[in-house]
């Protein structure tokens, strides 16, 4: 089993300072089968990135996806308000297909 | 507008079954694998179950192997989820997603809100 560990466990930044989260892997993951998810307190899961690096509909450009290998971070580049949630990575390369333990995401 | 929609979930005693669904809207449904994604109180998001567009091949977590059940009507947009010999650690909210292909890229894109199971004598 791929075991995706998620750093920090909490982030706490200031409105439109630059956040950057990490999801390392147990062994190498192909990129293609790298996701990111973003649930807000009392809400489903909501896809922001696939493939490592692709924006889902409607996901505004202030989230970006980088990585490769073990290696893979989503960063904020300007924090918002609303960007306060659990960041999750998640990998399909093999199975079973798991996810990292989460990213909390607070607003100072 | 793409909806997942979940029911079914409540309170069971340890032992005990439950079956869960999910109706499906604003999409195909027909032509989507789809899945159960779990979360237990105040912890992470743990890959249950999903089967194949035609309901042809499906997939479980070890943990559920041999208890849970997942299945399709494709002409009812329907999912389901059919969980017996519930444990204390079944309980969670759960989640019925689409899994999705961009390009060779695969992803969750469309989530349920969720449906909570209460595992508890």
């Amino acid at each position: 089993e791929i075991v995706l560990t998620q750093s920090p466990g909490t982030l706490s930044l200031s409105p439109g300072e630059r956040a950057t989260l990490s999801c390392r892997a147990s062994q190498s993951v192909n990129s293609v089968n790298l996701a990111w998810y973003q649930q807000k307190p009392g809400q489903a899961p909501r896809l922001l990135i696939y493939g490592t690096s692709s924006r889902a509909t409607g996901i505004p450009d202030r989230f970006s996806g980088s990585g490769s290998g073990i290696d893979f971070s989503l960063t904020i580049s300007r924090l918002e308000p609303e960007d306060l949630a659990v960041y999750y990575c998640q990998q399909y390369d093999r199975s079973p297909w798991t996810f990292g333990r989460g990213t909390k995401v607070e607003i100072k | 507008e793409v909806q997942l929609v979940e029911s079914g979930g409540g309170l069971v005693q340890p032992g005990g079954s439950l079956r869960l669904s999910c109706e499906a809207s604003g999409f195909s449904f027909r032509s989507d694998a789809m899945h159960w994604v779990r979360q237990a109180p105040g912890k992470g998001l743990e890959y249950v179950s999903g089967i194949t567009s035609n309901g042809g091949t499906t997939y479980y977590t070890d943990s559920v192997k041999g208890r849970f059940t997942i299945s399709r009507d494709n002409s009812k947009k329907t999912l389901y989820l059919h969980m017996g010999s519930l444990r204390p650690e079944d309980m969670a909210v759960y989640f019925c997603v689409r899994g999705n292909y961009y390009g060779a890229a695969f992803a969750f894109d469309i989530w349920g809100q969720g449906t909570k199971v209460t595992v508890s004598s």
